[in-house]
This record gives structure tokens, C-alpha cells and sequence, in this order.
């Protein structure tokens, strides 16, 4: 099944603890992004790939970092978590010609205090 | 002013009403246009796509997008109780590796 897998789905953790959360997608797509999803906001760009070791930043990257080593996986990395960054974060990834045809994954839900 | 603006609702319609969805937008550069629907603890998923001006019809779903004003509309026939879920807007101004816009969403409710 064609799908964009993150992990994990819920987290909790502290200011300034590190954490990662895993982006992957099966279906061979150059383009993926990562947003956050916060109420009265709507959905805002954190980073972006066009292709492998090509990323780029989005509306709100700062707090944030992405790597694309393999075509398949985007890890969205936070250095030192900040309690502003609660949010709702959806990966997503679309074929090369046709962004706007985005695939999204089912959300992490992260919650910092 | 956003970029592209849209009522949050929730809008709550009986089963079987037709369903008015709108976005309004700024850019008049914006050729594509989008509808995405999001249930609950879900992502996003592609609804409706359309390039510049005009209509497109996708069984009980029309969208409907008027350049000249600036306004984007997805219709719902016969709604269903499984149409529940916030529907968003996006648009860009290319294909290709182009930024999305989002708005934030019209919450639905459609009643048994």
C-alpha cells in the first residue's frame, strides 16, 4: 500500500531534550516537506526536499532541522525542543512534477513542556 | 491580511444538504487550486485539483474556482455523514516544485 509512515504518533517530552521523528514514504517521490498544523494558523512549510541531499527551508524553519540522505526517509530533527513548539507535524511527499499532489502521513502530535 | 482566507465553521448541515465551501485569496498570480479533506487525528488527503479558471466535477464533488474575483468554492451534493471533516484550500502559483498556500480549514458536520 502506497503510504507515508511517521513515527512516533504521540509525544510528550521536556524543554530541550532532543528528538526525532521519523518520515517515510514507499512510493519513489522526489519532493518532501514537513509542516505543522496549529489552530487559526492552518498548515505552515517547516522544511523541504526536492530530491536526495537537496533540502531547503520553508515558511518556519527556525528550531528545526531536516536531512535527506536516502530518497525514502526525511527525519525532522529538534535540537532543543521548545514549549512553542506543541504542535500537530504532518509529513508529506508528492512525484517530482506534480507537488501539489501531496501525500500526507497520519501526524505526530507533539507536546513539549 | 492572509494570503488565502477561510471561514473555520464548524458549518453543520442535515444529511443530504448541498454544502458550500469557500476560499477567498490575494495573489492574483495563483493558478492552481486545491481541496483537501482531513478527518479527525488523520493527514490531509487531495480532494480536487484544478489549473486556472472554470469547473471540475468529481461524482457528488464540484469545485469551482472564479479568477476575476478571487474566489474558490467546493460544492457537496447529497452530503453524507461521512463528509464530516475539515476541508482546506491550497493553491500555488506553478506546478512543479511550487509552494502551496494553505487556508485553515472549514470545519463540516453533516447530521444523520
Amino acid at each position: 500500500e502506497a503510504q507515508v509512515t511517521q513515527n512516533p504518533r504521540y509525544l510528550i517530552t521536556v524543554t530541550g531534550k532532543k528528538l526525532t521523528v521519523t518520515c517515510s514514504q514507499n512510493m519513489n517521490h522526489e519532493y518532501m516537506s514537513w509542516y505543522r498544523q496549529d489552530p487559526g494558523l492552518g498548515l505552515r512549510q517547516i522544511y523541504y526536499s526536492m530530491n536526495v541531499e537537496v533540502t531547503d527551508k520553508g515558511d518556519v524553519p527556525e528550531g528545526y532541522k531536516v536531512s535527506r540522505k536516502e530518497k525514502r526517509n526525511f527525519p525532522l530533527i529538534l535540537e532543543s525542543p521548545s514549549p512553542n513548539q506543541t504542535s500537530l507535524y504532518f509529513c508529506a511527499s508528492s512525484p517530482r512534477q506534480t507537488n501539489e499532489k501531496l501525500f500526507f502521513g497520519s501526524g505526530t502530535q507533539l507536546s513539549v513542556l | 491580511q492572509k494570503e488565502v482566507e477561510q471561514d473555520p465553521g464548524p458549518l453543520s448541515v442535515p444529511e443530504g444538504a448541498i454544502v458550500s465551501l469557500n476560499c477567498t485569496y490575494s495573489n492574483s498570480a495563483f493558478q492552481y487550486f486545491m481541496w483537501y479533506r482531513q478527518y479527525s487525528r488523520k493527514g490531509p488527503e487531495l480532494l480536487m485539483y484544478t489549473y486556472s479558471s472554470g469547473n471540475k466535477e468529481d461524482g457528488r464533488f464540484t469545485a469551482q474556482v472564479d479568477k476575476s474575483s478571487k474566489y474558490i468554492s467546493l460544492f457537496i451534493r447529497d452530503s453524507q455523514p461521512s463528509d464530516s471533516a475539515t476541508y482546506l484550500c491550497a493553491m500555488s502559483l506553478n506546478t512543479g516544485f511550487q509552494k502551496l498556500v494553505f487556508g485553515t480549514g472549514t470545519r463540516l458536520l453533516v447530521s444523520p
